[in-house]
C-alpha cells in the first residue's frame, strides 16, 4: 500500500470550511483515496473515496490533485460533532483491500 | 441488525486462556474485516473474507490468532493462550463490494489480566 501523510492535528472553527489535507506522492494508479473518520470510543465512519476525479457526498467533498499525490478532505461547515480523527488511505483493491492501512491519522478539534 | 454488531462488548479475560470475538456483518455483504486498536494507537489490520476464503492472512500477530468465517455470514475470531499484549479493542468491517464503503462495529474491548 503506498504510504500517506498527515498533519498530527488541525484546529477548526465551528460553522467554518475543514480542509484536511494528505500527501500520497507514491500512490499507483489503480490506488484509490479513502477518507474514514473516528470518533472516540466508537468505530470509524467511512466517509468519502475517489481515483482522480473530485468528489461530493453529503458529508465532504475531496479534491484530488491532477498528479495523484495528494489530496483534501474538505468539510464544509464543521460542528463540534465532526471533532475525530480524520485518516487518509490509499488502497487498490482486488485482494489487498482489505488491507487498509490506517496511518496516525490527522486529530481536528473544532471549537466554538 | 442494520449495522454491524459484535459480541461480546467487553471482555475480560485471566492470561492464558482461550477467548473467542464474534462479528455479524451487514446482511449481504460478501467482504469482512477484522482490525485491532490498541491504546492510543492506529488500527492494525488483522485478516480479511471475501465469502468464507480468507485471501490474506499476514497481519494476524501470531499462531495463537486465527478466524474463521461460515455462510458468507458471522465470522469468529479466536485467541489463544491470551497475553496481556492481546489487550486492545477488536474491529469488524464489512462491505457490500471491494471498492466500497466498509461499515465498523463498535468493537469488543478485551483486557486480559
Amino acid at each position: 500500500d503506498a504510504k500517506t501523510t498527515q498533519p498530527p492535528s488541525m484546529d477548526c472553527a465551528e460553522g467554518r470550511a475543514a480542509n484536511l489535507p494528505c500527501n500520497h506522492s507514491t500512490i499507483s494508479g489503480n490506488e484509490y483515496v479513502y477518507w474514514y473518520r473516528q470518533i472516540h470510543s466508537q468505530g470509524p465512519q467511512y466517509i468519502i473515496h475517489g481515483l482522480k476525479n473530485n468528489e461530493t457526498n453529503e458529508m465532504a467533498s475531496l479534491i484530488i490533485t491532477e498528479d495523484r499525490k495528494s489530496s483534501t478532505l474538505i468539510l464544509p461547515h464543521a460542528t463540534l460533532r465532526d471533532t475525530a480523527v480524520y485518516y487518509c488511505i490509499v488502497n487498490a483493491g482486488g485482494t489487498s483491500y482489505g488491507k487498509l492501512t490506517f496511518g496516525q491519522g490527522t486529530i481536528l478539534t473544532v471549537h466554538p | 441488525g442494520a449495522g454491524v454488531s459484535q459480541s461480546p462488548s467487553n471482555k475480560v479475560t485471566e492470561k492464558g486462556k482461550d477467548v473467542e470475538l464474534r462479528c455479524d456483518p451487514i446482511s449481504g455483504h460478501t467482504a469482512l474485516y477484522w482490525y485491532r486498536q490498541s491504546l492510543g494507537q492506529g488500527l492494525e489490520f488483522l485478516i480479511y473474507f471475501q465469502g468464507n476464503s480468507a485471501p490474506d492472512k499476514s497481519g494476524l500477530p501470531s499462531d495463537r490468532f486465527s478466524a474463521e468465517r461460515t455462510g458468507g455470514s458471522v465470522s469468529t475470531l479466536t485467541i489463544q493462550r491470551t497475553q496481556q499484549e492481546d489487550s486492545a479493542v477488536y474491529l469488524c468491517a464489512s462491505s457490500l463490494m471491494i471498492y466500497g464503503e466498509a461499515f465498523f462495529g463498535q468493537g469488543t474491548r478485551l483486557t486480559v489480566v
